[in-house]
Order: structure tokens, then sequence, then C-alpha cells
């Protein structure tokens, strides 16, 4: 199974400002997901990210809003763009591979975004 | 992809068997079940995947009635730490997506 890591654990920013989150996976994985988690809500996955690629965001999440970058097979980032307080959420990446199941994924941590 | 439909909450003492049931009426032919466990302050983790019928693990039991429309996580003899958000996912048509449902808030008294 794969290791997650994210960083920051959390953060509070200023509204008009940006945040990037960084995922750091043990392995090298071809698929890797974002997901928004807001207060006391189910998980909503925001994009996918894959190696080589351009992200793939859902439906009402826009590259200008939520960039992303995938610059190898153990690393990406998500940067939150002009913050506003609705931006509050739990902010989690994942990814595919390594499971003994089919399409499970394995979660980081998150990150607790705070915005003022 | 399959909407599914779970109890917003549970409650239920140590040492009891629980028994989470979803409905997903929808679910196409090459749809999996698969369950995720999420502790607070912590991302989503895996329990226990089916097709049909029942599936046992170390963790927990699947069970998955013929028509496949509906499924019951089994937990047996739960603990204080089994206290979490359960979800019942219901994907493989649509490739890696994964959609959470609402879920189900376990709690566990003691």
């Amino acid at each position: 199974s794969a290791v997650i890591s994210q960083k920051p654990s959390r953060d509070i920013c200023q509204r008009g400002t940006s945040l990037t989150i960084q995922c750091q996976v043990d392995s090298q994985v071809t698929m890797m997901f974002w997901y928004r988690q807001q207060p006391g809500q189910s998980l909503t996955l925001i994009a996918t990210a894959n190696q080589g690629s351009e992200a793939t965001y859902e439906s009402g999440f826009v590259i200008d809003k939520f960039p992303i970058s995938r610059p190898n097979l153990t690393f990406s980032t998500l940067t939150v763009s002009n913050l506003s307080p609705e931006d509050s959420s739990i902010y989690l990446c994942s990814v595919e591979g390594g499971g003994r199941a089919y399409n499970e994924q394995f979660f980081g941590p998150g990150t607790r975004l705070t915005v003022l | 992809l399959a909407k599914t439909t779970q109890p917003i909450s549970m409650d239920s003492y140590e040492g009891q068997e629980v028994n989470i049931t979803c409905s997903h009426n929808n679910i196409a032919t090459n749809d999996y079940i698969t369950w995720y466990q999420q502790f607070p302050s912590q991302g989503p983790r895996f329990i226990i995947q089916g097709y049909k019928t029942k599936v046992t693990n170390e963790v927990a039991s699947l069970f998955i009635p013929a028509d496949r429309k509906s499924s019951t996580l089994s937990l047996p003899r739960v603990s204080l730490s089994d206290t979490a958000v359960y979800y019942c996912l219901v994907g493989g048509e649509y490739g890696n997506k994964l959609v959470f449902g609402a879920g189900t808030i376990l709690r566990v008294k003691s």
C-alpha cells in the first residue's frame, strides 16, 4: 500500500491570497486525485492528475481556481487561488495502485485550510 | 454513476455487531461495491470490496444479495475505536473515479 504525506497539515490564510498544498507518495503511481471535504460534509473530487498530461477537472472546478502540477510519478501540488472563506475545507490527495481491490485508493491525511 | 443511500447515523455499544445497509438501485453490471472508513482528521481508508454474494476479511464482512441493489457492511464486535464515518461507493464502469455519498456516522458507546 502507498504511504502519502501532505504539506502543510493546516494553514490559516487571508482572503485573496493563495495556498499551495503538496502531496508526496512513497512509490511511483500513475493516477493521483485531489478531493475537497467541506466542514461536516463528504468528499468531493476536484480533479484527476496524471503525470505527463493536464489535470482533468470535475464539474464545478476550474483550473484558474485550482491549478494542479504533476511533475513526476511521486509528487503533485494543488493550489487554491484567490481564497475566500468558502474555500475553508480539508483538501486531500489520494493515489490508486498497490491495493488489493479494484480501484482502491489510498488517501493522505489532508490539509485543513481556514480562510479569514 | 450509481447513487447510494445510507442511514445518516447509527449508534451502537461496544461488543455488538453493527450492520450498515447501503441502497444502490441503479448499480451497473460492471460496478463493484466498496466501503471506506474515515476517522476524524484522517483521510478515508479502504475496508472491503465485493461484487456479489459475501466477502469477508480481517476487518468486516460484506453481504450482497443476488439483485445487487443493496449491500450490508457488517462489523463484528465493535469497539470504541470503530467510531467513524463509513462510506458506501459503487463504481467501476466509469473507471477510477470514487464518488462519495453522505456516509454513515457510527458512534460506538461504552
